[in-house]
């Protein structure tokens, strides 16, 4: 079965430290994975996906098969990052789009 | 601007009551999703749309039904609303006219809290 683990619910480092939120998946087909962020009074929004191999505010994520993990990281945390983030993964097979998510970790960036 | 939005944005119910809260989005997507957030089990799929007259189940779709008679709109109806059914329920859509290999991006409206006492 599909599975999406975030081991911690609650991440908290001071500005300009490193950080990286960790995603483990479960599913024995070819993943597509997900991080989508939800800042506070704001909607959920995706952040990036590991096709695009793309850089969004800083942040990169690597998919891992090996280690089936797809960890979200930034070298250098900024205040304004603190938000609810959430690692999700998608199923490629016959256009099903359904997504399947962690239960977030809350990153607190502290001044 | 093309968007998603829903309402209520706050509903308080009494349980037993039946519940309809309401999705609406404007960018001709096809795909539309209904999830409810909770602290610990973060977002869990309810029911989703691939297409008008295409409703199926998601992951705790008990206690829950939608309908979809357009593109645009997929209403989320709780038929007698329980106290576990208290959450904060988010919508989504998604293109799905591209690709069917590929996962199209999520777009959320900004949740519908609920409360049923």
């Amino acid at each position: 079965a599909q599975r999406v683990t975030q081991p911690e619910k609650l991440l908290s480092v001071f500005k300009g430290a490193p950080v990286e939120l960790k995603c483990n998946y479960s599913y024995s087909g070819s993943p597509e994975l997900f991080w989508y962020v939800q800042y506070s009074r704001q909607r959920l929004q995706l952040l990036l996906r590991h096709i695009s191999r793309e850089s969004i505010k800083g942040f990169t994520a690597d998919l891992n098969k090996g280690e089936t993990s797809f960890h979200l990281k930034k070298p250098f945390a900024q205040e304004e990052d603190s938000a609810m983030y959430y690692c999700a993964l998608s199923m490629t097979q016959g256009g099903s789009e359904k997504l399947v998510f962690g239960k977030g970790t809350k990153l607190t960036v502290n001044p | 601007d093309a968007e998603i939005t829903q309402s209520p944005r706050h509903k308080i119910t009494e349980t037993g009551r039946q519940v309809t809260l309401a999705c609406h989005q404007t960018w001709n997507h096809n795909n539309m999703f209904w999830y409810r957030q909770d602290l610990g089990h973060g977002l869990r799929l309810i029911h989703y749309s691939y297409g008008v007259q295409d409703t199926n189940k998601g992951e705790v779709s008990d206690g829950y039904s939608v309908s979809r008679s357009n593109t645009e709109d997929l209403p989320l109806t709780l038929e007698s609303a329980a106290s576990s059914q208290t959450s904060v329920y988010f919508c989504a859509s998604s293109d799905g006219s591209g690709e069917i290999s590929r996962t199209d991006t999520q777009y959320f409206g900004p949740g519908t809290r609920l409360t049923v006492l």
